[in-house]
């Protein structure tokens, strides 16, 4: 399948700091990408999208930034709270109807 | 709480059991899917529905065998696991035809578990 993986599979910040959660992949047709979130015992949640015509999104608390260039796409969350302690993940929909997760980084907020 | 249910939540069963997990939305969604998670691994995408159509099967071995009966409903029979199938299985749904450029609602899916 398609490589989508994150340069750190754990981050630790503390509880008000900001975060910042990145993601590498490999097909540079993707089109779509889309951050979950997944608390322990539930499914991933959506938390925003981004299609590859944008570089920006915003959303309540959180912002997504692509870097097509690169191949890259973050995840900042702004005055982390200990609610926001889970794993997330990235997506991409490649052309071909693909749709694959990333390898996954847990998030812990420090109280 | 997720507007896609799954049931049962946990299910134990023999390698020569036959079982199945089932899952439904009530959002008009016309899009459903099974994904497979191992512990500390991303969700693996196993079948997607399109408009009640099997559209896409990501070389899931037959001993998985998925089910629409109707826009709402989603179905995954089980028979003949082997040990290695244990693992949390989710659904989700998506506005339209899928996967197409749309965010997935997911369930809190089936801890599944082969004796």
């Amino acid at each position: 399948g398609e490589s989508v993986g994150l340069h750190l599979p754990t981050l630790s910040v503390q509880e008000g700091d900001n975060s910042i959660i990145n993601c590498a992949y490999s097909n540079s047709a993707s089109d779509y990408f889309i951050w979950y979130k997944q608390e322990s015992g539930k499914g991933p949640q959506f938390i925003i999208d981004i299609r590859s015509n944008m570089d920006k999104r915003q959303g309540q608390r959180v912002t997504v930034l692509l870097n097509k260039t690169v191949k890259h796409l973050s995840l900042q969350i702004a005055a982390t709270q200990p609610g926001d302690s889970a794993v997330y993940f990235c997506a991409e929909n490649t052309p071909g109807n693909q749709f694959y997760f990333g390898t996954g980084t847990s998030l812990t907020v420090i109280p | 709480d997720t507007e896609v249910t799954q049931t049962p939540k946990h299910l134990v069963m023999g390698m020569t059991n036959k079982k199945s997990l089932k899952c439904e939305q009530h959002m008009g969604h016309r899009a459903m899917y099974w994904y497979k998670q191992k512990a500390k691994k991303p969700p693996e995408l196993m079948f997607v529905y399109s408009y009640e159509k099997l559209s896409i099967n990501e070389s899931v071995p037959s001993r998985f065998s998925p089910e629409c009966p109707n826009s709402s409903l989603l179905n995954l029979h089980l028979h003949a696991l082997q040990p290695e199938d244990s693992a949390l299985y989710l659904c989700a749904s998506s506005q339209r035809g899928g996967p197409g450029n749309q965010p997935q609602h997911f369930g809190d899916g089936t801890r599944l578990s082969i004796l």
